[in-house]
């Protein structure tokens, strides 16, 4: 009973570099969202995912790419890593309908030096 | 747009006594949910209770409940009997309903500890 997982869970990179998030879920949830939670903003939405292959811009989609090939599977990636995307991400996914709970990953500490 | 404001970013409790951490939030819908998360050290972002706009009654988990006051747009969370585990960043969330994908839009948190 895995539930929802994300790798790594901390990762250092350099300015300029690609970077993937990984994101997992057991339970066959039809969405997944991506949030960034920093100091004096608490958490906002970077991209989302209403099912596989149908994904959509948050509130701070600059700079991240997603996908979805797979129902469980949610990657975020950053295509040129800025030291502004120094962040804890987190992965969170819930049932077909906008009215559902939506449950979290443990996060990723990313740091960009 | 939405927005929801934790006027109280620290907050202290004896253990065994009960806590009250407020939250209040502007919207012009009238079906949504709002949500209390629990954030401990270990930055684990976990459910403590929910509560739907169209019930009246209030929501309860064993020693968490709330106050909901739609009228007022507030939310406040009661924790009874506090134990030294309920120390956490507490977030007040509200699930938007009809725009995207049903994302939550949170507080900026209420740290609370919890003194022995």
């Amino acid at each position: 009973d895995a539930g929802i997982t994300q790798s790594p869970r901390y990762k250092i990179t350099e300015t300029g570099r690609q970077v993937t998030l990984m994101c997992h879920q057991t339970w066959s949830h039809s969405y997944m969202f991506w949030y960034r939670q920093d100091l004096g903003h608490g958490l906002r939405l970077i991209y989302y995912s209403a099912a596989a292959d149908i994904t959509d811009k948050g509130e701070v989609p600059d700079g991240y790419v997603v996908s979805r090939s797979k129902t469980e599977n949610f990657p975020l990636t950053l295509e040129s890593a800025t030291r502004s995307q120094t962040s804890v991400y987190f992965c969170a996914s819930s049932t077909g309908t906008s009215f559902g709970t939506q449950y979290f990953g443990p996060g990723t500490r990313l740091t960009v030096l | 747009a939405q927005t929801v404001t934790q006027s109280q970013p620290e907050m202290s409790v004896q253990e065994a006594e009960t806590v009250t951490l407020s939250c209040t939030y502007d919207t012009s819908e009238s079906d949504y949910y709002l949500f209390w998360y629990k954030q401990p050290p270990s930055r684990q972002m976990i459910l403590v209770i929910r509560q739907e706009a169209y019930k009246q009654q209030n929501a309860t988990e064993n020693r968490f409940s709330v106050n909901f006051q739609k009228a007022a747009k507030s939310f406040s969370l009661k924790i009874s009997d506090s134990q030294l585990g309920d120390a956490a960043m507490y977030f007040c969330a509200y699930r938007v309903v009809y725009n995207q994908g049903g994302k939550l839009i949170f507080g900026q948190g209420t740290e609370l500890s919890v003194k022995p």
